[in-house]
Parts: C-alpha cells; structure tokens; sequence
C-alpha cells in the first residue's frame, strides 16, 4: 500500500520555540493532506487540510497562525507549532489519501507514524 | 452537526472471547471505513464498506454496513492478544475535500 512518512517522531523543546513537522508521501503524488491532533485517550481531531499550492483550510477553532502549514510540493506538507506551549502538547498525526491504485480501495486515509510533541 | 458515534469506549475481554465495536452516523453515509491504532501506534485502514447490508470478513474479523447505511460493526472472533489496539469507524465528512470523520473509537485489551 501508499506509504506516509512522518518526522520527527517525538519532539521534545521549550515553551515559546517552534516545531516543525513533516509530513510526506513516499511512493504517490498527494494534492491533499490532512492534519489530525489526537490526545491521549481520544480520538482523531481535524486540525486542517492541506491543499498543495494554496492555502490550508482550518478547522473551526484551530489558530491558523499558531499551526502554520505549507504544502509546497506534491509530496510534502509542512506543520509548524509556532511559540508553543505546554497546552500544544499532543499526538500530530498527518494522512493522505492515495488516488487511483489499482487494485485497491480507493478513499482509504494512509496516515504517517505520527509526531508526538512534549513542549516544557 | 454530523456526528459519528462508537460504542462500547473500552472493552476487556479474556483471550478468546469475541468482541464488537458498533458505529452509528447521524447522516446517511456513501462508505464506513475501519482503522486500527496498537497502542503507541498510529492508524491503519482495515477496510471499507460500500454496500448497503454489506458483510465483509478478513479471518476472525467481520465487518457489516447497515442496510440504512448508517450504522456499521466490527465484529471479532475468538481475541488474541495481537487484536489489542483502538478500533476506529469512519465516515465522509459531508462538504470536505475527501476527509473523514471519525468516531471516538474503542479501545479493546485482551487478557491472555
């Protein structure tokens, strides 16, 4: 299947600094991807989407200045926890969706390893 | 607003007992989908429903569509301790581009 490939994979730094995570597809072309925070315990939360050469979308009550994204290429998508706090502290998760495999399903969400942030 | 619910939250259950998840969607859904979290893990497809009263089985685990097409479940058979993780249904999030919404899962554990 389409692989997802995420990194770092547990970040750990100071309050007021900025984390950058990535987030790419290893062997398919993603127009879109998607960034999920997940606490402990919970389930996945939409934090936004991210469209390749535009903007992201963001979900209600998501601060679009604190999480920066860039999807820059059709291949890597950026997010960046801008002046973190100890409040961002979660599980980023990202996933894309593999258009036209042939053979396979199509509308399956393959997610990468997940990034999981400790901000001090 | 849609919502996608799961019950049970958790479930315990001994090694070789079997186990069900069940989804229910507010809306009308075009395909449920399944994913599995192990634990420090992150999500991966299991499989995905299209039909309505669809039945679809991989091994012990069998996986139905409602024939409203609202509700979905997953079903396994005879646990094992590999089975262990947070067991999650998904379903398109209307007027996204492609994304989906997901319930709040359900986490089993397997006593050996």
């Amino acid at each position: 299947g389409a692989v997802v490939s995420q990194h770092p994979s547990r970040v750990i730094c100071k309050s007021g600094t900025s984390v950058k995570i990535e987030c790419r597809s290893l062997d398919f072309q993603a127009t879109t991807m998607f960034w999920y925070r997940q606490f402990p315990k919970q389930s996945l939360m939409l934090m936004a989407t991210s469209n390749e050469g535009s903007k992201a979308t963001y979900e209600q009550g998501v601060e679009k200045d604190k999480f920066l994204i860039n999807h820059a290429s059709l291949t890597l998508s950026t997010l960046t926890v801008t002046s973190a706090h100890p409040e961002d502290s979660s599980f980023y998760i990202c996933s894309a969706r593999a258009p036209g495999l042939a053979g396979g399903v199509t509308g399956e969400l393959f997610f990468g390893e997940g990034s999981r942030l400790t901000v001090l | 607003g849609q919502q996608v619910m799961q019950i049970p939250q958790y479930q315990h259950v001994q090694e070789g007992e079997d186990f069900t998840t069940y989804c229910n969607s507010s809306t009308t859904l075009s395909n449920i989908q399944w994913y599995k979290q192990r634990p420090g893990g992150h999500p991966v497809f299991l499989i995905q429903l299209v039909k309505s009263g669809e039945v679809k089985k991989q091994k012990r685990l069998t996986f139905q569509f409602g024939e409203a097409k609202k509700n979905s479940s997953l079903h396994i058979t005879a646990t094992q301790t590999t089975d262990v993780g947070t067991y999650f249904c998904a379903g398109p999030l209307e007027g996204s581009q492609g994304n989906l919404i997901f319930g709040k899962g359900t986490k089993l554990s397997v006593k050996p």
